[in-house]
């Protein structure tokens, strides 16, 4: 079975803490990509970050890390010294393609709160 | 930058009326996506649409729905008879061979 799991709900942190989402996922496939979007109050969803199955080098991207291991099947997302700003819904996807299926699936997403 | 664009931004609609969302994905991708978020939940996989076919459709996406790339360039989302439970914000989405996913802004809906 295909499925993204992450098991945070909701998140409060104060500013400037470092915060680490979670996200583990269950593939059959060998081949498959992982995301993270950002769901700001306004609605949209931001690209963060992709990742393919066979990239496990984990990324930095100014306050933003991600940490891809195969071993545990989880891409968890890390936010140093957290902001106001950073305040919004966090959702991990996992996308596989096999045959002529195609999709894309969410976790239900982790609320997070970055407390002033 | 490329952008996957949505209209209407919002629609509001009676039960039982039909509906079509509409997007233009990204000149150049070959993979195009219906997803729905109700209010406050996780969002949800609708269909994905590939060589001008439906490639996968979730168990939402039933007889009620249909999705049409007309004229190469839109790829609209159809509700025939709208129920007060499709209120929801829907994303289009689209992506080339790479697997990057490119979202629109998505559309409100409400169905009264």
């Amino acid at each position: 079975a295909q499925k993204v799991t992450q098991a945070q709900t909701e998140i409060s942190v104060v500013e400037k803490e470092d915060v680490t989402l979670d996200c583990v996922y269950e593939t059959r496939d060998t081949t498959y990509y992982l995301f993270w979007y950002k769901q700001p109050p306004s609605g949209e969803l931001v690209f963060l970050i992709r990742r393919n199955s066979f990239d496990e080098q984990n990324e930095i991207s100014g306050r933003y890390s991600w940490n891809f291991q195969k071993s545990t099947s989880s891409f968890n997302f890390t936010i140093t010294a957290s902001q106001v700003v950073d305040s919004a819904v966090y959702f991990c996807a996992l996308r596989f393609r096999m045959n002529r299926d195609d999709k894309i699936i969410f976790g239900k997403g982790t609320r997070l709160h970055i407390l002033p | 930058e490329p952008e996957v664009t949505q209209t209407p931004s919002h629609q509001v609609t009676q039960m039982g009326q039909e509906v079509i969302l509409r997007c233009v994905p990204i000149s150049n991708h070959l993979y195009f996506y219906w997803y729905r978020q109700i209010l406050g939940q996780k969002v949800e996989f609708l269909v994905s649409f590939y060589n001008n076919e439906i490639s996968e459709k979730s168990e939402i996406f039933d007889d009620q729905f249909s999705v049409e790339r007309p004229d190469g360039s839109n790829f609209t989302l159809k509700i025939r008879s709208t129920k007060l439970e499709d209120s929801a914000m829907y994303f289009c989405a689209s992506s080339d061979y790479t697997g990057e996913l490119f979202f629109g802004e998505g559309s409100r809906l409400t169905v009264l």
